[in-house]
């Protein structure tokens, strides 16, 4: 089955406890992405990657890292994570690096919570 | 800056009704205006997308209606269900620019009435 698996699905921890949230795709994707979801604030992109060894900042890349040693996985790293970190993340691929031409598949999220 | 702004935040529609969600764009070089589904717990699913050289695209009960003069574009759900309660996203695609080109709207969350 053709998915996008992030893990943990939740975790809740402390201020500056380093943690990393994991995503792997079996689609053979090009591009790969995190996006954080918050109340009233939609869908907005903390990091991509076009291919191996390529990634770029989104539109809230502060407090984030993110590394592409493989095709298929896609790690997203907090460092000193902070409660206005406390988000849900999603990990999401797409087939080629059209930017937003391909449709993107979507992991079922991680609910973090940072205390 | 948002560059995709949707309407209504909610949106309460009997069963068997239409629901409508609008959005609209300022940036003129977006090429490619995709809607996105989400359940509670699950991640957004694509649900229908469109180009800007189309006004109107229809997959069974869903339609986007596209306005390239108006740089607006709308969701219709044609005898909602029940079922078609979620969250919906409308996106655009920007080819060119430093970050990457999918922009999403702030969400819209749908209920149908039984």
């Amino acid at each position: 089955e053709a998915q996008v698996t992030q893990n943990p699905r939740y975790l809740i921890t402390v201020t500056g406890k380093k943690l990393t949230v994991t995503c792997s795709q079996n689609m053979n994707h090009e591009y790969m992405s995190w996006y954080r979801q918050d109340p009233g604030l939609g869908l907005r992109q903390i990091y991509y990657s076009m291919n191996v060894e390529v990634t770029d900042k989104g539109d809230v890349p502060e407090g984030y890292k993110v590394s592409r040693k493989e095709k298929r996985n896609f790690p997203l790293i907090l460092e000193s994570p902070s409660p206005n970190q406390t988000s849900l993340y999603f990990c999401a691929s797409s087939l080629r690096a059209d930017r937003g031409l391909q449709p993107q598949h979507f992991g079922d999220g991680t609910r973090l919570s940072i205390l | 800056q948002q560059q995709v702004k949707q309407s209504p935040q909610s949106l309460i529609v009997q069963k068997g009704g239409i629901s409508i969600i609008n959005c609209a764009y300022e940036n003129t070089a977006f090429d490619y205006f995709p809607w996105y589904q989400q359940f509670p717990g699950k991640g957004p699913a694509l649900l229908i997308a469109i180009r800007p050289d189309v006004s109107e695209k229809k997959e069974g009960r869903f339609t986007i209606s596209f306005n390239k003069s108006a740089k607006q574009f709308s969701l219709h759900i044609m005898d909602s269900q029940p079922g078609d309660s979620a969250t919906y996203f409308c996106a655009a695609n920007n080819p060119g620019g430093g970050a990457d080109g999918l922009t999403f709207g702030k969400g819209t969350h749908l209920i149908i009435q039984p």
